[in-house]
């Protein structure tokens, strides 16, 4: 079946520093990819909407500064959380839509756990 | 406004017992439904996808429900194992983008010896 791969899995890093997560869809295209934040024992919330070549879509709240989104190609999306506060530290899921011939298909990451000291 | 909401927020049941889950939305309009299971630390897996015209699926030992005129689902889990311990995020679509989908908060299932 479909996979999605996120990687890292985890990071740790300093105040300031940026980091960069990955998003690949390794047997079909993904046109429009998304990325989602996940706070302990809360729900996944969309950030933002990725598509290839052109930009990125951010929901409501969403500093596009903050959170670069490139989606160079139709199997890749990164997600860089610039100058990483420790209030950045969060859960972080993409996703990658399939169309298919009867019901749209929606694969996940399996999320990268962001700490920032 | 275009809500989903899920039922219990969290249970704990003995290995081997069968257990129900539910969601409730207001989503519109409807396109499809779908559950999801999320171990801790991991992204979501999809359980089942059912559009306006299905009414039950299932995947395994899960069987999903679906009543589109009460706009409501529920997840059946039929003798629990340890590895079912997850939380299951009802998801509800409201077109074709997945920027429509709406999220439950799911509920959290702790499965115990």
């Amino acid at each position: 079946g479909a996979v999605v791969s996120q990687h890292p899995s985890w990071v740790i890093c300093k105040s300031g520093t940026s980091v960069k997560i990955e998003c690949r869809s390794l047997d079909f295209q993904a046109t429009t990819m998304f990325w989602y934040r996940q706070f302990p024992k809360q729900s996944l919330m969309l950030m933002a909407t990725s598509n290839e070549g052109s930009k990125a879509t951010y929901e409501q709240g969403v500093e596009k500064d903050k959170f670069l989104i490139n989606h160079a190609s139709l199997t890749l999306s990164t997600l860089t959380v610039t100058s990483a506060h420790p209030e950045d530290s969060s859960f972080y899921i993409c996703s990658a839509r399939r169309p298919a011939a009867t019901n749209e298909k929606l694969f996940f990451g399996s999320g990268t756990q962001l700490s920032v000291l | 406004k275009n809500q989903v909401e899920q039922s219990p927020q969290s249970l704990i049941i003995l290995e081997g017992k069968n257990c129900t889950l539910q969601c409730n939305y207001t989503v519109s309009p409807f396109s499809n439904l779908r559950w999801y299971k999320q171990d801790t630390g991991r992204g979501p897996v999809s359980l089942t996808i059912m559009t306006f015209s299905e009414n039950t699926k299932s995947n395994g030992r899960y069987t999903a429900t679906l009543d589109a005129d009460t706009k409501q689902s529920s997840l059946h889990i039929t003798a629990s194992q340890l590895s079912d311990s997850a939380s299951y995020i009802c998801v509800v679509s409201a077109g074709t983008g997945a920027n429509n989908l709406f999220f439950g908060t799911g509920t959290r299932l702790t499965v115990i010896p």
